[in-house]
């Protein structure tokens, strides 16, 4: 059965980096058709897709965090992680992974647990 | 890239349906058959419940159901049940490689 957990620091301060990583079992990130992707929930919001990666390296992201977010892949590790630079209180947020069928059509699942991070001094 | 538009909140009795919309536009959830909703309850992670508009995958009841019309696709949920108190949120494919989810809402079984 695959799982999904999210990894990382809890709390970042303002204009910092903040790194996350998700460790993938039961199931291998370089299978075909499938990306894996970040999203996020600000406290009280709706789901936001942040970006997702594929193993042969195409990598896509939403357009309104594009320059400031990277997603990367360790296939040795079987993780990928996420980097969203220079942060603000607005990137408050559970930031959870996962599986991105992504080939003729398109869905996410499953889910890791998610994570808390708060931007805060 | 604007979010799907839902309504914040419904609410039914039990054995009731309640449908739910998902409002985007011509450029995602109008363009492609690609809508997916999602079931979270509180404190667990957003469990898949229909994909492709109206298909679901292996273990959700065929209470769930999905559907679409020009630039709105609806999740109905028929007879209504208490585990089905949880927060909803559509996704689609937005073209030029991004997608776009809605804004959630609630259910809530009376």
């Amino acid at each position: 059965q695959l799982q999904l957990q999210e990894s990382g620091p809890g709390l970042v301060k303002p204009s910092e980096t903040l790194s996350l990583t998700c460790s993938v079992s039961g199931g291998s990130i370089n299978t075909p058709n499938y990306y894996w992707g970040w999203i996020r929930q600000p406290p009280g919001k709706g789901l936001e897709w942040i970006g997702s990666i594929y193993y042969s390296g195409s990598i896509y992201y939403n357009r309104s965090l594009k320059s400031r977010v990277a997603i990367s892949e360790d296939t040795s590790k079987n993780h990928f992680s996420l980097k969203l630079s220079s942060v603000t209180a607005a990137d408050t947020a559970i930031y959870f992974c996962a599986r991105h069928f992504w080939g003729g059509t398109g869905w996410f699942d499953p889910w890791g647990q998610g994570t808390l991070v708060t931007v805060s001094s | 890239q604007s979010a799907l538009t839902q309504p914040p909140s419904v609410s039914g009795s039990p054995g009731q349906s309640v449908t739910i919309s998902c409002t985007g536009t011509s450029s995602d959830v109008g363009g492609y058959n690609y809508v997916s909703w999602y079931q979270q309850q509180p404190g667990n992670a957003p469990k898949l419940m229909i994909y492709d508009v109206n298909k679901r995958p292996s273990g959700v009841p065929d209470r769930f159901s999905g559907s679409k019309s020009g630039n709105t696709a609806s999740l109905t949920i028929s007879g209504l049940q208490a585990d089905d108190e949880a927060d909803y949120s559509c996704c689609s494919f937005a073209g030029n490689y991004t997608w776009v989810f809605g804004s959630g809402t609630k259910v809530t079984v009376l």
